[in-house]
């Protein structure tokens, strides 16, 4: 139980272009959503937190308008980076929070999706 | 806000032995600290993880021991084996009404066959 997926896995996209990456939590509902960001060999920076039906929180020093996310339903949040240049290749990861039973801060996470802009 | 701090950042262990990884976490409204295994080119993993109000957690080879007075929690593997080769990150969360988790730095694990 407890699985989050994330498409596509990788992304090649063309400076100036924008790219969506779609987070869908398999079988359980999916009340919040986090994205994260991750450069080679750092940690997983909090980009916004998600919840279902509300604008996202973004964390200090994320552009909103750069990176757009909406959670229209319990199970699916996108992320679309718009206007992509290359400074934004990165491994983005989301995860999840929700489903009955379980712990209340407990966060699953999709494999992430890597994204290279050209 | 929280701040996680993790050591050591790389740890190579001789495979059967154990290997310890600790954090220190500077809130101390912090209640939930659980701990990710992540392989290359993959999402993280939860392997364990640890409530204010327990102090020592075990799943087979895992453990997890949090000192609250001392805001730090330790990761325990014992009988390391080559597939717990990874990064691993310990977080910190669970503020009252705050969901986020904030991640230590992560530590390279690599078990000598």
């Amino acid at each position: 139980g407890a699985v989050v997926s994330q498409h596509p896995s990788w992304v090649i996209c063309k400076s100036g272009t924008s790219v969506k990456i779609e987070c869908r939590s398999l079988d359980f509902q999916a009340t919040t959503m986090f994205w994260y960001r991750q450069f080679p060999k750092q940690s997983l920076m909090l980009m916004a937190t998600s919840n279902e039906g509300s604008k996202a929180t973004y964390e200090q020093g994320v552009e909103k308008d750069k990176f757009l996310i909406n959670h229209a339903s319990l199970t699916l949040s996108t992320l679309t980076v718009t206007s992509a240049h290359p400074e934004d290749s990165s491994f983005y990861i989301c995860s999840a929070r929700g489903g009955g039973g379980s712990n209340f801060y407990e966060q699953y996470f999709g494999p992430g999706t890597r994204l290279t802009v050209t | 806000g929280e701040n996680v701090e993790q050591h050591p950042s790389t740890l190579s262990v001789q495979e059967g032995d154990s290997a310890v990884i600790k954090c220190t976490y500077s809130d101390s409204a912090s209640n939930y600290f659980p701990w990710y295994k992540q392989e290359l080119g993959k999402g993280p993993q939860l392997i364990i993880d640890i409530r204010s109000n327990v102090g020592e957690k075990k799943d087979q080879r895992i453990a997890v021991t949090l000192n609250k007075t001392a805001k730090h929690f330790s990761l325990h593997i014992t009988e390391t084996q080559p597939e717990d080769s990874a990064v691993y990150f310990c977080a910190a969360g669970g503020r009252f009404g705050n969901e986020k988790l904030t991640f230590g730095t992560g530590t390279r694990l690599t078990i000598i066959p």
